[in-house]
């Protein structure tokens, strides 16, 4: 069965430098989740978008900006990036919000 | 304190053992309830899914939901070494409610099955 594609799956990026994380959702999948997990800790809800609106924000900088484009795939961008950036950021996809979420492998971030 | 609480362990049991895992919150909202567990570095992976209260059982797995009591169990029969993970409880609220959709996570209970 098809997953949650997320790329690139390693980055390595220097202070005050920019990226940009792109997921692409299972097929018919039309929310999509965002989560930061930093090491030995949870994952934190960062933001979401249901049928290309987002949908609810969560502790996200405000040099962090997501979009979902028509064919759903969605973009999380990142400026300005701090050492603190350095995580894992996830990428999860749902055919509705009250359905269960399907997450994507990851992407490791790391900020020199 | 967090709105969902769960024992980070470390748990390490015997192959073959029953495994209980739980989690407490707070939340009176949340209304969905799952089970993911997370091998290191890797997505984490769904397990169950439950609405509202009540018992779910997938092969190995059973998970059960008390919402009076705000708790909820994960439970593992015939424990092996592959289940060996990190295994975190998630919530969300109903539709209507503030969050609606997004999953606020327990801490996380390390897994270790020994043979």
């Amino acid at each position: 069965a098809a997953g949650v594609i997320q790329s690139p799956r390693h980055l390595i990026k220097e202070k005050r430098e920019t990226a940009t994380l792109k997921c692409y959702p299972i097929p018919r999948h039309d929310t999509v989740y965002w989560y930061q997990q930093g090491p030995g800790q949870d994952p934190q809800f960062l933001i979401s978008f249901y049928e290309k609106m987002q949908s609810d924000k969560g502790s996200i900088p405000d040099r962090f900006s997501a979009q979902q484009f028509s064919d759903y795939h969605s973009e999380l961008n990142m400026s300005s990036l701090e050492l603190g950036d350095s995580a894992l950021y996830f990428c999860a996809s749902s055919p509705d919000p009250k359905y269960e979420q399907y997450f994507g492998p990851g992407t490791r971030l790391t900020v020199t | 304190q967090k709105e969902v609480e769960q024992d980070p362990g470390p748990l390490s049991v015997p192959e073959g053992a029953i495994v209980s895992l739980n989690c407490t919150y707070s939340n009176s909202a949340f209304q969905y309830f799952m089970w993911y567990r997370q091998y290191s570095r890797k997505g984490p992976e769904l397990l169950m899914y439950t609405y509202s209260s009540g018992n779910k059982e997938d092969g190995r797995f059973t998970a059960q939901v008390d919402k009076s009591s705000k708790y909820i169990s994960l439970f593992i029969r015939d424990s092996q070494p592959s289940d060996s993970a990190t295994y975190l409880c998630a919530m969300s609220e109903n539709a209507g409610g503030t969050s609606y959709g997004k999953l606020t996570f327990g801490q996380g209970t390390i897994l270790t099955v020994h043979p």
